[in-house]
């Protein structure tokens, strides 16, 4: 199995909503990361898990929560979200934690987010 | 501005004709990524290169590291319809860092 499953595949909320992405694989990685991208613009990176722990926060907004409960899931709740929040979000995950390792990153079909 | 940068934006290429995507960075690249992405889909791994001078070759596309780790190239071979998308490559910018960050990415589209 060499997939990273994310779920919803499209999800429109308001701005006072309370809603969550996942992510799941069960490919043995300990590193998993949530990407934001904008129509026409690279990912950008949000956050990053290793060993079930956060690693990295790009000093994402705290209407964005991430949790990761276990080795294979990835959540990423959303609340209070602005329009401008509306985007394709794309889970990842790898082996190991470093880019510059041999360790690629396989991702997601991604979520695309809508907020009104 | 952008720590990578591709070129070009954006392609329009024969069916059958080779094509060159270039990725630069001003800083040494640790580990460089070649990705590609169907409009609105998740991105598929091609390459990963991490020697200076390496290169790599899968079906009809080539990727290379250039000796000063700063520049690569994507290139593709008698091009197909199947190879239409957005090209997107990707670095850790310092050693060690476990952030890969994106280039600004090439909309390559192929005309029969």
């Amino acid at each position: 199995d060499t997939e990273v499953t994310q779920t919803p595949k499209h999800l429109v909320m308001g701005m006072t909503n309370k809603k969550s992405l996942k992510c799941e694989q069960h490919m043995g990685h300990r590193a998993m990361y949530w990407y934001k991208q904008k129509a026409k613009k690279p990912p950008e990176l949000m956050f990053v898990y290793s060993y079930e722990k956060l690693s990295i926060n790009e000093s994402v907004p705290s209407r964005f929560s991430p949790e990761c409960p276990n080795s294979s899931l990835l959540n990423l709740h959303l609340h209070a979200l602005q329009p401008e929040d509306s985007a394709l979000y794309l889970c990842a995950s790898s082996r190991v934690l470093a880019a510059s390792n041999t360790g690629e990153l396989f991702f997601g079909e991604g979520s695309r987010l809508t907020v009104l | 501005s952008q720590e990578l940068e591709q070129s070009p934006q954006s392609l329009i290429v024969q069916e059958g004709k080779n094509l060159t995507i270039n990725c630069t960075s001003s800083k040494t690249l640790y580990g460089l990524y070649w990705y590609k992405q169907k409009y609105g889909e998740g991105l598929i791994f091609l390459m990963m290169l991490q020697k200076g001078g390496e290169e790599k070759s899968h079906e009809k596309i080539t990727a290379k590291l250039d000796e000063k780790k700063q520049q690569s190239s994507l290139h593709i071979t008698a091009s197909q319809p199947s190879h239409a998308g957005i090209y997107l490559c990707g670095a850790a910018l310092n050693f060690g860092n476990e952030k890969l960050t994106f280039g600004t990415g090439t909309r390559l589209t192929i005309i029969p």
